[in-house]
């Protein structure tokens, strides 16, 4: 069954480095998304992509936050500028059609900032 | 997107069917009702979805009032593997704008299956 691969699985940075978060969508579908969860919440929406740009983004994807499709294959979060704040699981998802069912979710990066 | 109401955590005894609620009482006509799970700290997992038929896979069984306001997942034969956090979601997948397809997560049931 086709999946979602993130990488790396766990990352540590200090405070004020920068990260970049990849994952590799299932190769036929469009919509991209990245969520993530802190520790004991709920799984939070980040920025949905389609189309090579950004069609949503919540109150959290601040100006620190970006997302890139380089290549066609790759779907890239990067944090410019990593606060405390950031450490939680990343998770990456993809979809096939805009009116289609199920996501498909990567297994996530668990981002540590100290 | 509706909001749901769902238990925070329910029991089940392994081989027994688990019956996870969800109530949705403000759905609206275009909504479906997804079901994803979430298996400790792993990503969300795509079970299920309906939009007023039952509904029926290799996962689960997804049973939805004649109303929509309320809905239930089904695992037939729960096993321990099934131990996980379920989320019930509602949207519209024909919603354009600014919805591309964003899933809103509340907190789930917690289902415990013990041997």
């Amino acid at each position: 069954e086709p999946e979602v691969t993130q990488t790396p699985s766990h990352q540590v940075t200090q405070m004020g480095q920068e990260v970049i978060l990849r994952c590799v969508p299932i190769s036929n579908h469009l919509y991209f998304y990245w969520y993530r969860q802190i520790l004991g919440q709920k799984v939070e929406f980040l920025v949905s992509f389609y189309n090579n740009e950004i069609s949503e983004k919540s109150e959290i994807f601040d100006d620190q936050f970006s997302v890139e499709r380089p290549d066609g294959s790759n779907f890239t979060l990067k944090i410019r500028s990593t606060k405390l704040e950031d450490s939680a699981m990343y998770f990456c998802a993809s979809r096939k059609e805009e009116y289609s069912y199920g996501y498909t979710f990567g297994s996530g990066t668990r981002l540590t900032v100290v | 997107d509706a909001k749901t109401t769902q238990p925070t955590s329910m029991d089940c005894a392994e081989g027994r069917a688990a019956n996870l609620p969800c109530n949705h009482s403000t759905i609206s006509g275009n909504e479906y009702v997804y079901w994803y799970r979430q298996i400790h700290s792993q990503g969300p997992q795509y079970i299920i979805h309906g939009l007023k038929n039952n509904e029926t896979n290799e996962m689960a069984s997804l049973i939805i009032t004649e109303d929509r306001k309320s809905s239930t997942l089904i695992l037939p034969h729960a096993t321990l593997r099934d131990t996980a956090v379920y989320y019930c979601i509602v949207r519209d997948p024909n919603a354009g704008g600014t919805s591309y397809g964003k899933l809103t997560f509340g907190q789930g049931t917690i289902l415990t299956v013990h041997p």
